[in-house]
């Protein structure tokens, strides 16, 4: 049982440079999130999805886009990447009945991205 | 919008009890969560109270208090595999289940 699983696990970036992230899940959850994770400081949430098709802002989106084309994947790209965009990020979903109700998300294991 | 603190380390020895509090502000309160994460890996849930009181799992107890906008997470019973970062989280809305969290506190289990 898979869970979450997100690719790359780790990337080097040269500034202006873009990428994405990949997040595929196999529980068949609506929901789909995007979190970034910085030094001491907790999860903070970029965009997120409630159903394929669909996507939404979170607390710090500038410079994310995002795209869920199918149920179980939810995409993150950077477009021009920058130093301030160093940070690891993780991907997370829930279902509609369950972890949304009762806060429950499931997370992958984090990609870690370094922006030079 | 939604803010939460909580204290940014704990120490405790092991056998011990530890509570870690959360205090939050949020526009509309629809519960709060716990969440535990070793090492930078993968957040895992650990409880979630939507109503005030107690909710206990095992050794992990989490109380909240909707009119103190108040909560805490109690460790019993520590072993030195509970040292790890601790998150609270309060839901960003109604809809969608997405999850805004605290800064994390990070918790040291002596032998």
């Amino acid at each position: 049982n898979a869970g979450v699983t997100q690719t790359p696990k780790f990337r080097v970036l040269k500034t202006g440079q873009s990428m994405t992230l990949l997040c595929a899940q196999d529980m068949n959850h609506e929901y789909m999130y995007w979190y970034r994770q910085d030094p001491g400081m907790g999860l903070r949430l970029i965009h997120y999805s409630v159903g394929e098709g669909t996507t939404a802002k979170g607390e710090v989106p500038d410079g994310y886009n995002v795209s869920r084309l199918k149920k179980q994947n939810f995409l993150l790209g950077l477009e021009s990447a920058a130093p301030s965009q160093t940070s690891v990020y993780f991907c997370a979903s829930s279902s509609k009945s369950g972890g949304a109700v009762t806060g429950e998300l499931f997370f992958g294991e984090g990609s870690r991205l370094t922006v030079l | 919008g939604q803010s939460l603190e909580q204290p940014s380390e704990v120490t405790a020895v092991e056998g011990a009890i530890v509570q870690i509090n959360c205090t939050y502000q949020t526009s509309g309160f629809y519960g709060l969560s716990w969440y535990q994460q070793h090492d930078g890996g993968a957040p895992t849930f650990l409880s979630y109270n939507g109503l005030d009181g107690l909710e206990e799992t095992g050794r992990f107890s989490s109380f909240l208090s909707r009119s103190d906008s108040y909560g805490y997470l109690l460790l019993q019973e520590l072993q030195m595999k509970d040292s790890a970062s601790y998150f609270c989280a309060v839901k960003g809305g109604n809809q969608g289940g997405k999850l805004i969290f605290g800064q994390g506190t990070e918790l040291s289990v002596k032998p």
